[in-house]
């Protein structure tokens, strides 16, 4: 089955500076790549995802990189903020859409003021 | 619209009792998720309902879990006998078809001592 690895499992950064998580996956037929964000005590959010056909795709501050040949994919959000704070989820899916996702360990990123 | 329903919100119960979890998804959503989210890890699928009907329960520990969602629209999980790696938190989930990933409810945290 699916196998998807997160790093780092624990990120600090200054407010207003870059975040970058990176996520592998082994199944070369997962094909959609969601990415959830949870808060303390929250249901995890889906913030962005992003499909095998495209390599890059960018909402606001926050972006996702695709590389198909090696089979990993990144978050990356900007100008980071103290609410950004939070753990985040990459997820791998055969399906197009939604589907089974098999999800990483997760990332929790504070942001310091 | 509103979001997926999920009750209880807390269970606390001994080790060898029975428990079960109920999940109302978005109306109209065909697809229901059950994951189990263990502390410090990324949530892991128990199983997957496509309308009524079970399309992947290859994770589902069935010697003591079991799920059904009736009429295609609500769904319980239950587990009996409880043990203490039980202890998590279960999510719901529900997707349409075409979606852009899934929107989960709010989970159940289970204790058990």
């Amino acid at each position: 089955g699916e196998n998807v690895e997160q790093h780092p499992s624990t990120l600090s950064v200054q407010e207003g500076d870059s975040a970058v998580i990176k996520c592998t996956y082994s199944d070369s037929a997962s094909n959609y790549f969601p990415w959830y964000k949870q808060e303390l005590g929250k249901r995890p959010q889906l913030i962005i995802d992003i499909r095998s056909n495209v390599g890059e795709k960018k909402d606001q501050r926050i972006a996702v990189t695709l590389n198909k040949t090696a089979k990993h994919f990144s978050l990356h959000i900007t100008e980071t903020q103290p609410e950004d704070s939070a753990v985040y989820f990459c997820a791998a899916s055969t399906n197009t859409n939604a589907g089974k996702s098999t999800f990483g360990d997760g990332t929790t990123l504070t942001v310091k003021p | 619209e509103a979001g997926v329903a999920q009750s209880p919100r807390y269970k606390i119960i001994e080790k060898r009792q029975s428990v079960a979890f109920w999940c109302n998804p978005i109306s109209g959503h065909a697809t229901l998720y059950w994951y189990q989210q263990i502390l410090g890890q990324g949530p892991k699928l128990l199983i997957q309902f496509q309308n009524n009907g079970v399309v992947d329960d290859s994770q589902l520990p069935k010697d003591r879990f079991s799920a059904e969602r009736l009429k295609g629209v609500d769904s319980t999980l239950k587990i009996q006998p409880a043990k203490l790696e039980d202890s998590a938190v279960y999510l719901c989930a529900s997707s349409s078809t075409g979606a852009n990933g899934y929107t989960f409810g709010s989970g159940t945290r289970l204790t058990v001592v």
